[in-house]
């Protein structure tokens, strides 16, 4: 069964790093999404993604978050200066909309843990 | 601004009990339901989509009132593996946003 593949599981950096966080969407998927989860609270939307451009984007999505789609599978997530705030849990999904409305696929998340 | 509500929980049931979650949406535009799963430290996984008419998977039943915003999910005879938290997502925008409710966390007791 295809599914949405993120790396790394874990990732450990230090306060003013940049981070850039991988998936691989579902291959036919239109669609990319990155959230977050800080733990214990809500699945927060970050930004959408669509015909290599963003579609949408939340207020938690400033200026130092962008998402990149380098080559024709890998979806990035970039934080370039971390800040303590930033640990959480990073889910990327990818959708189909070809048919009609379907549900997202997530990927395994990332672990980003800000020190 | 578009939200979703759940119940807050935790709700706490022993094997075999019945239980019902609900969930309440803001916009009315909103295009397509689902109930997701959620358990500890571990991605969201979708457990149903939600249709107009209602629909049953096994234990699950779904229900959409569109006039009421109003979305449920009933769950029978609890296992202990139906311990974990369940996510009411809505889709906006003609599909292309996915938001979620904060979840309702079930642990079903032996």
């Amino acid at each position: 069964e295809p599914e949405v593949t993120q790396t790394p599981s874990h990732q450990v950096t230090q306060m003013g790093q940049e981070v850039i966080l991988r998936c691989v969407p579902i291959s036919n998927h239109l669609y990319f999404y990155w959230y977050r989860q800080i733990l214990g609270q809500k699945v927060e939307f970050l930004v959408s993604f669509y015909n290599n451009e963003i579609s949408e984007k939340s207020e938690i999505f400033d200026d130092q978050f962008s998402v990149e789609r380098p080559d024709g599978s890998n979806f990035t997530l970039k934080i370039r200066s971390t800040k303590l705030e930033d640990s959480a849990m990073y889910f990327c999904a990818s959708h189909n909309l070809d048919r009609g409305p379907t549900e997202a696929f997530f990927g395994q998340g990332t672990r980003l843990t800000v020190v | 601004r578009k939200e979703v509500e759940q119940d807050p929980g935790p709700f706490n049931v022993p094997e075999g009990a019945t239980v019902a979650f609900n969930c309440t949406y803001s916009n009315s535009a909103s295009q397509s339901f689902f109930w997701y799963r959620q358990d500890c430290r571990k991605e969201p996984k979708l457990l149903m989509s939600v249709y107009s008419s209602g629909n049953e998977d096994g234990r699950f039943t779904a229900q959409l009132n569109r006039a009421s915003q109003y979305i449920s999910l009933l769950i029978r005879d609890s296992k202990l593996s139906d311990s974990a938290t369940y996510l009411c997502v809505v889709n906006d925008n003609y599909g292309q946003n996915f938001v979620f409710g904060p979840g309702t966390r079930l642990s079903v007791l032996p």
